[in-house]
């Protein structure tokens, strides 16, 4: 089983504060997804990655950027933190190209006040 | 746009019963489908999936159908058991878009005794 963590698993933070989330995969796939949770609108794709360095935006990317300097590690921040970002934030990871059994991670719970 | 859609927030079903789990789209580039399932402060979790050249696929109490003239599919439990109370997520890709995913809105399934 593919190892996946994200971390915090919650956090609160002031709106106008950055934000980084952390999501570390032990199994060097290569593909990784941020998707956000929300009441009403499911899992909407923020942004992935298909490879070090590589880097795309997804459907709600408005906000965030992402950065994957090593192949474990794919980050979310948010420059500037609003009370619109306050989600669920989840991490993905895919083993291959039309592999779409995602592995998931446990959630970051963000709240901004 | 909800290229995605679930209908139905929630449903509920006896135990020893059989569950049905609606999802239409609107995307016909779309040609790989899933049904993901999610317990409270869990990720989701990859239940079964079904190629555009199929209409059917089963696994165990799981199956799932596709119609492509309607553009619906739907997740079939039989019988349903109190651990499947759960939300379910559908959710949709198409071939060469880096294995991203669309998720419709999700069902929330309860199993009652």
């Amino acid at each position: 089983d593919a190892g996946i963590t994200q971390s915090p698993r919650h956090k609160v933070t002031e709106t106008g504060t950055p934000v980084t989330l952390r999501c570390h995969q032990t199994e060097n796939h290569r593909y990784m997804y941020w998707y956000r949770q929300d009441p009403g609108h499911g899992l909407r794709l923020i942004h992935y990655s298909y490879g070090v360095k590589d880097t795309d935006k997804g459907e709600v990317s408005d906000g965030y950027s992402v950065s994957r300097s090593k192949t474990e590690d794919f980050l979310l921040t948010l420059e500037s933190a609003t009370s619109s970002q306050t989600s669920v934030y989840f991490c993905a990871i895919s083993v291959r190209q039309g592999d779409y059994g995602y592995t998931f991670g446990s959630g970051t719970r963000l709240t901004v006040v | 746009d909800q290229q995605v859609k679930q209908n139905s927030p929630s449903l509920s079903v006896q135990e020893g019963r059989i569950s049905i789990l609606n999802c239409d789209y609107t995307n016909s580039m779309f040609d790989y489908f899933l049904w993901y399932k999610k317990y409270p402060a869990e990720g989701p979790t990859f239940l079964i999936s079904i190629s555009s050249i199929k209409d059917k696929n089963e696994d165990g109490r799981f199956t799932v159908f596709l119609n492509k003239s309607a553009k619906h599919l739907s997740l079939h439990i039989v019988p349903s058991q109190p651990g499947d109370s759960a939300v379910y997520f559908c959710a949709a890709s198409a071939t060469g878009t880096a294995s991203k995913l669309t998720f419709g809105t999700g069902t929330r399934l309860q199993v009652t005794l």
